[in-house]
Order: C-alpha cells, then sequence, then structure tokens
C-alpha cells in the first residue's frame, strides 16, 4: 500500500523562528490533507491540498503531486503552534476513499 | 453545527469486557471511518464504510466489529477487550464517495481515550 513519511519526526523552535515540515508519499493521490493534533488531542484540519500551494494566516502549504511531497510552512511560530503535525493522504478504494496517515511531526515551540 | 461527535470522551475496561464506541456526524456525510492513534505511530484505520450498508476492513481491523447504522451513525465494537487496544480512537467523516474523494476534505471527531487493563 501507499507510504507517507513525515520529517523530522522531532522539532524544537524559539518562539518567532520559522519552520518547515515535509511529508513524502509513494504513489499518486486524489488529494492530501495537513492536519495540527493540539495538546488536548484535537485533530485541526489546516489544509487539504491536492497540488499547489495555500496560505491561511501565517501557515502555508505547498504540495507538488509530480514529485510525490507536500511541504507546511510556518513562520513566526507561537507557542500555541506547539503539537503534532499530520499529513494524510487520500487513495480511492472500492465505492469510496480513505485517508493515509504519516507518523506525524511533534512541534514544541519555547517562549 | 456538532461536525463528528464520538461517546464517551474516556473509557476504562477490564480485560475481556466488552464495549461499543458511538460516532455520529450531522453533515450529511456519505463515507465515516475509525481510526486508532498510538504514541509514534500515527494515526491507523481500523474499518471504513464508503457508504451506508457498506463497511470494509482497514488496516488494523482484528478484535474490532462495527456497523453503520444509519448514514448518520458508524459505531465500533470491542467484543473481548484486551490490553493491545489501549489507544485513542478517532472517528471521522467525509461527505463524497468515489468520484469526488479528492476534492474535499475529512472531519474527525475529538476522539475516545480508551484504557484496557
Amino acid at each position: 500500500g501507499i507510504q507517507v513519511e513525515q520529517s523530522p519526526p522531532d522539532l524544537i523552535l524559539q518562539e518567532g523562528a520559522n519552520s518547515t515540515l515535509r511529508c513524502n508519499f509513494s504513489d499518486s493521490v486524489n488529494n492530501l490533507q495537513w492536519f495540527h493534533q493540539n495538546p488536548w488531542g484535537q485533530l485541526i484540519n489546516l489544509f487539504y491540498i491536492p497540488s499547489g500551494t495555500k496560505q491561511n494566516g501565517r501557515l502555508s502549504a505547498t504540495t507538488v503531486a509530480t514529485e510525490r511531497y507536500s511541504l507546511l510552512y510556518i513562520s513566526s511560530s507561537q507557542t500555541t503552534d506547539s503539537g503534532v503535525y499530520f499529513c494524510a493522504v487520500a487513495v480511492i478504494y472500492n465505492q469510496g476513499g480513505k485517508l493515509i496517515f504519516g507518523q506525524g511531526t511533534e512541534l514544541s515551540v519555547k517562549p | 453545527n456538532a461536525g463528528v461527535t464520538q461517546t464517551p470522551k474516556f473509557q476504562v475496561l477490564k480485560t475481556g469486557q466488552s464495549m461499543t464506541l458511538q460516532c455520529a456526524q450531522d453533515m450529511n456525510h456519505n463515507s465515516m471511518y475509525w481510526y486508532r492513534q498510538d504514541p509514534g505511530m500515527g494515526l491507523r484505520l481500523i474499518y471504513y464504510s464508503a457508504s451506508e450498508g457498506t463497511t470494509d476492513k482497514g488496516e488494523v481491523p482484528n478484535g474490532y466489529n462495527v456497523s453503520r447504522l444509519n448514514k448518520r451513525e458508524f459505531s465500533l465494537r470491542l467484543e473481548s477487550a484486551a490490553p493491545s487496544q489501549t489507544s485513542v480512537y478517532f472517528c471521522a467523516s467525509h461527505p463524497r464517495r468515489l468520484r469526488d474523494f479528492g476534492n474535499t476534505e475529512a472531519f474527525f471527531g475529538q476522539g475516545t481515550r480508551l484504557t484496557v487493563v
């Protein structure tokens, strides 16, 4: 099946720093989502981005589907950005589709 | 607008006990999913339901059963709980079936933290 790999597995930043998280996937996908899991365990949708670039405030994401990777940029990081960031790829299966998750990048932003 | 609602939020079971995790969505979505999250392993798909009346196994189905009761509800049952099933369980839903799956996003519930002792 399709493999989804995220890097780095862990990241520690000082508040105000920028960072780039990467997601590689092993096969063609129909869509890709980025999620933030906050310290309370909630999964929050950040982007769904099958290709191209999207921006939302200090966060932006780029997916290059032909090269099978996606990047999540966090600028001017804040302590509230801490948590685990997951990418998940959508694949069609039988009469529907499903999301396959990477193992996540755990981000800790220090004040 | 509640989105995806899971119950209970926390549960402790003894080995061998059974229980059902409930999930309901109010967004008229076709597809629903159950995932489990374990430390360092991301989210792994247990079962999914592409539409009302259909269910399929995911990556880690052993020890679980599911029921797609209607379009809104998708339950996950542990018939005889084992310590290896200690995990956080997430339910998710997605609006589309086959053709349009890539065009919209999935939504997740807040999770059920299950401990089996």
